[in-house]
């Protein structure tokens, strides 16, 4: 069954300290992983996207990994900001040649909150 | 470019009644995908709209149901609706709807079922 796991549910940090979430996938075949930020209220907006090929990709203070051998992915965030609360949510999509968009598996998310 | 935009952003209903969600896309996109989104089940695929034609729906019972319009605009119905239905519903759209195509999420409806 394709599943996304994430860890952890939830994440209090202090502003400025860096911070590490996980996502997990068994989603076969593969065919790329999504990292989204959603803000309470608003809908997710996207931070990366990276294909089988791709181990690394960076939007600013994000940087995404992701090891499709041990079909794991990290989001890493530095120097938090109280703007990065938020939650988290990986996205991994499964290849169909048809082109559908119905073939993305969501992660429950990670929410993160950062203190002053 | 402007972005997604949905309409209502909220709205309560009672048991039973039915409701209709609408969802602009980015102009250009030809491609809708509405989502539910619940705190204890995250999001959840409903179905995508491509040209018109439902082109993939998730497990949701058929009184969930949507269509798409010739200018790529798209419409969500839920009918009967139940305490269950309130949620957070969402639209992405993306240009052609490939795989490897970025989805651009609305702000969402903020459904209340009472």
């Amino acid at each position: 069954k394709n599943q996304v796991e994430q860890s952890p549910q939830s994440l209090i940090i202090l502003e400025g300290k860096n911070c590490t979430l996980q996502c997990n996938y068994t989603v076969s075949p593969f065919s790329n992983l999504r990292w989204y930020k959603q803000d309470t209220g608003r809908g997710p907006v996207s931070l990366t996207i990276m294909t089988f090929s791709e181990n690394t990709k960076s939007n600013g203070r994000y940087t995404a990994t992701l090891d499709a051998d041990t079909k794991q992915s990290s989001l890493h965030i530095t120097a938090s900001q109280l703007s990065d609360s938020a939650s988290y949510i990986c996205v991994v999509s499964a290849n169909d040649s048809g082109g559908s968009q119905g073939n993305l598996i969501f992660g429950k998310g990670t929410k993160l909150s950062v203190k002053p | 470019k402007a972005g997604v935009t949905q309409t209502p952003r909220y709205l309560i209903k009672t048991r039973g009644q039915q409701v209709t969600l609408s969802c602009s896309p980015i102009s250009g996109h030809r491609s809708v995908s509405w989502y539910q989104q619940t705190p204890g089940q995250g999001l959840q695929f409903l179905f995508e709209y491509f040209s018109e034609t439902q082109r993939n729906k998730g497990n949701f019972p058929g009184r969930f149901s949507g269509r798409q319009f010739s200018n790529s605009r798209s419409e969500m119905n839920v009918s009967t609706l139940e305490l269950g239905d309130s949620a957070l519903y969402l639209c992405a759209s993306s240009s052609s709807g490939g795989e490897h195509n970025e989805q651009f999420f609305g702000p969402g409806t903020r459904l209340t079922v009472l």
